[in-house]
């Protein structure tokens, strides 16, 4: 079947500007992460969805960053006056449930701040 | 909270084995392993849950002391496919997966 599909594959944004980062998890799959790699880093997590549970934001970096999402689908990451230290690769990934499942990710959304 | 890998980089020649090691201060409910090729997303490769149980690719092996909150993974007989970034990610209460800084694994003909 389809996997994690995520839009646009690459952003580039002016400084300031605001701009939207969308995730297409598998069909079923409840729980939905969204983590942020700088060039050369590790995975930073950002924000966790599960089912219909309040969403886990304690990874979010500052309040210029918020997601949301709708139905129990489609996930949208949105960053609001873009700085040049937000220019890093998203990646989303899902899963049936948590922890005791593998996660799948989608190719990243490479987002750059001029 | 992130895990603590080490080593941090490895190179290996093709056959040789190595070992990566991943350190919680946290209790663990999960420990779950990636790898991601340069300029690909982290593909799954295993999961030990709190208990013994494992998920995973037949040919990855790695285990989970719990008490210890620490995991370990072993690569055996490395090839060249081998080579890429390796993440260990622990799930505490909660369920929200933490990454750690990854090791970087190349293998060499």
């Amino acid at each position: 079947g389809a996997g994690v599909s995520q839009s646009p594959s690459n952003k580039v944004t002016e400084k300031g500007k605001d701009v939207e980062l969308r995730c297409d998890p598998i069909s079923g799959h409840t729980a939905l992460y969204w983590y942020r790699q700088s060039l050369g880093q590790g995975l930073e997590f950002l924000i966790y969805f599960q089912g219909n549970s309040a969403p886990d934001k304690s990874g979010l970096p500052s309040d210029r960053f918020s997601a949301e999402r709708t139905g129990g689908s489609v996930s949208t990451l949105t960053i609001q006056r873009t700085q040049q230290e937000d220019s890093a690769v998203y990646l989303c990934a899902s899963s049936p449930w948590t922890g005791t499942y593998e996660q799948y990710f989608g190719p990243g959304t490479r987002l750059t701040v001029t | 909270q992130q895990p603590v890998q080490s080593p941090q980089a490895v190179i290996l020649r093709e056959g040789e084995d190595a070992v990566i090691n991943c350190s919680s201060s946290k209790a663990l409910y999960s420990v779950h392993w990636y790898r991601q090729k340069h300029g690909e997303a982290p593909v799954f490769l295993m999961i030990l849950l709190k208990g013994g149980e494992q998920k995973g690719h037949e040919k990855i092996s790695a285990s989970f002391n719990e008490k210890k909150q620490q995991s370990s993974l072993y690569l055996t007989a490395s090839q060249l496919s081998y080579s890429g970034t390796y993440f260990c990610g622990t799930e505490s209460l909660g369920g929200k997966l933490i990454f750690g800084q990854g090791t970087e694994l190349s293998v060499k003909p």
